[in-house]
């Protein structure tokens, strides 16, 4: 079990600027969902695939989010024209059905827009 | 709409000095609530679910339990080491695939040497 992946941890853009962050999860999740967390709060829901596709959207996210999941493997989220509101750390979390509930959480991706 | 209060929003305890944090939850109806622990700058690290009230688990120091309106997360004896943030979530079971969690704000605890 690696757990699941997140790259970059970090990065800083400039306003206007497009970024976007991977997730790897646990070999064998069929369900991924990306979370967003500001300080001070708890995260929130964004998005879930079950495997390619793409289920559940919350209304967080904006015509600039994007979101994939080609081949039901790695996720991406893409952030269009980023603002500075945009400021926050990007969770990745994934769950295998047949073997319980849990939800495991990446380390995240910190986003910060200059 | 699912709400998740979770309460002190911050507790300071001695090493040694036992205490509760608090979880209230509204949901039509309960799949699962979850604990979640969190270091400063990383994601969450699941800890336990509960799923009916009545309900306990334990892991070392921590132990959860379950109502059909709040969980506690009891921590006996605490050291250094167990300062972090604890988050609380619901997962509602309306019959839908998602099976999102529902976060509450957290309790941020820091245990003195």
């Amino acid at each position: 079990d690696t757990g699941v992946s997140q790259d970059p941890r970090h990065k800083i853009t400039k306003r206007g600027q497009n970024v976007t962050f991977r997730c790897d999860p646990i070999s064998e999740h069929n369900r991924l969902y990306w979370y967003r967390q500001t300080l001070g709060q708890g995260p929130e829901f964004l998005t879930y695939f079950q495997n390619e596709a793409q289920l559940e959207k919350s209304r967080l996210l904006s015509d600039r989010f994007s979101a994939e999941r080609p081949k039901g493997s790695f996720s991406t989220l893409e952030i269009q024209r980023t603002e500075q509101g945009d400021s926050a750390m990007y969770l990745c979390a994934s769950r295998e059905v047949r073997n319980g509930n849990t939800i495991y959480f990446g380390e995240g991706s910190w986003l910060t827009v200059v | 709409e699912d709400q998740v209060t979770q309460s002190p929003e911050a507790l300071r305890l001695q090493e040694g000095e036992s205490s509760s944090l608090n979880c209230s939850y509204t949901v039509s109806g309960l799949r699962g609530l979850f604990w979640y622990r969190q270091d400063p700058g990383k994601g969450p690290e699941f800890l336990f679910t509960l799923y009916s009230a009545g309900e306990e688990k334990e892991k070392e120091r921590l132990k959860a339990t379950l109502t059909k309106k709040e969980s506690f997360l009891h921590i006996t004896a605490p050291k250094p080491e167990d300062s972090a943030t604890y988050l609380c979530a619901v997962q509602e079971n309306y019959g839908g695939a998602t099976n999102k969690l529902i976060f509450g704000t957290g309790t941020l605890l820091a245990v003195q040497p």
